[in-house]
């Protein structure tokens, strides 16, 4: 199975911050990633798809990069709604895998 | 938009069959343009991948849970069900049902079923 790895695994930020996570697959992936954000005892969302592209209705301060091994997700300006965990997941190969997640804080 | 409910049994004996159901609503299962796929997460864990229905009847599942796995049309109209055999407390988690838009790509998620292994 691919192996893919998010960091860090927590983080405390301001409001109005700028806030990356990176995501690491552990085999080329090529473009083949989603972003996701899980509010506490909701579903989680999905917020990028193909790596880059946002899904419709998301905020334009949500942005994701990346290709092969190395990707990033982006929150231009952090809001108080932005207080979530935010999961990576590969779909080049089944199983489809998610990251460990990315837990987001107000500083 | 389509909407997406599961349902079914919250508690389940260790050694027996966990069997939930996910209704659709606003979309079809016979659609070819959507897979229909059963997720969990256990508490405190990332999210895991159990397996996918296609509308041809068509399925694909974790190799890691394959061997316990059933993905089937449902009983009624616009149902899909899961059933897991055998579970154990590493079952307990909530159970979602997914619309997939291409193999991998999940945009739309039911409210999300608690579902504990205990006897």
């Amino acid at each position: 199975d691919i192996q893919m790895t998010q960091s860090p695994s927590s983080l405390s930020a301001s409001v109005g911050d700028r806030v990356t996570i990176t995501c690491q697959a552990s085999q080329d992936i090529k473009y083949y990633l989603n972003w996701y954000q899980q509010k506490p005892g909701k579903a989680p969302k999905l917020l990028i798809y193909d790596a880059s592209n946002l899904e419709t209705g998301v905020p334009s301060r949500f942005s994701g990069s990346g290709s092969g091994t190395h990707f990033s997700f982006t929150i231009t300006s952090l809001q108080p709604e932005d207080i979530a965990t935010y999961y990576c997941q590969q779909y080049d190969v089944l199983p489809l895998v998610f990251g460990g997640g990315t837990k987001l804080e107000i500083k | 938009q389509v909407q997406l409910q599961e349902s079914g049994p919250g508690l389940v004996k260790p050694s027996e069959t966990l069997s939930l159901t996910c209704t659709i609503s606003g979309g079809s299962i016979a659609s070819s343009t959507y897979y229909w796929s059963w997720i969990r997460q256990p508490p405190g864990k990332a999210p895991e991948w159990i397996g996918y229905l296609y509308h041809s009847g068509s399925t694909n599942y974790n190799p890691s849970l394959k061997s316990r796995v059933t993905i089937s049309v449902g009983t009624s109209t616009n149902q899909f069900s899961l059933r897991l055999a055998s579970v154990t407390a590493a079952d307990t988690a909530v159970y979602y049902c997914v619309r997939d838009t291409v193999i991998g790509v999940f945009d739309s998620w039911g409210p999300g079923f608690p579902v504990t292994v205990s006897s």
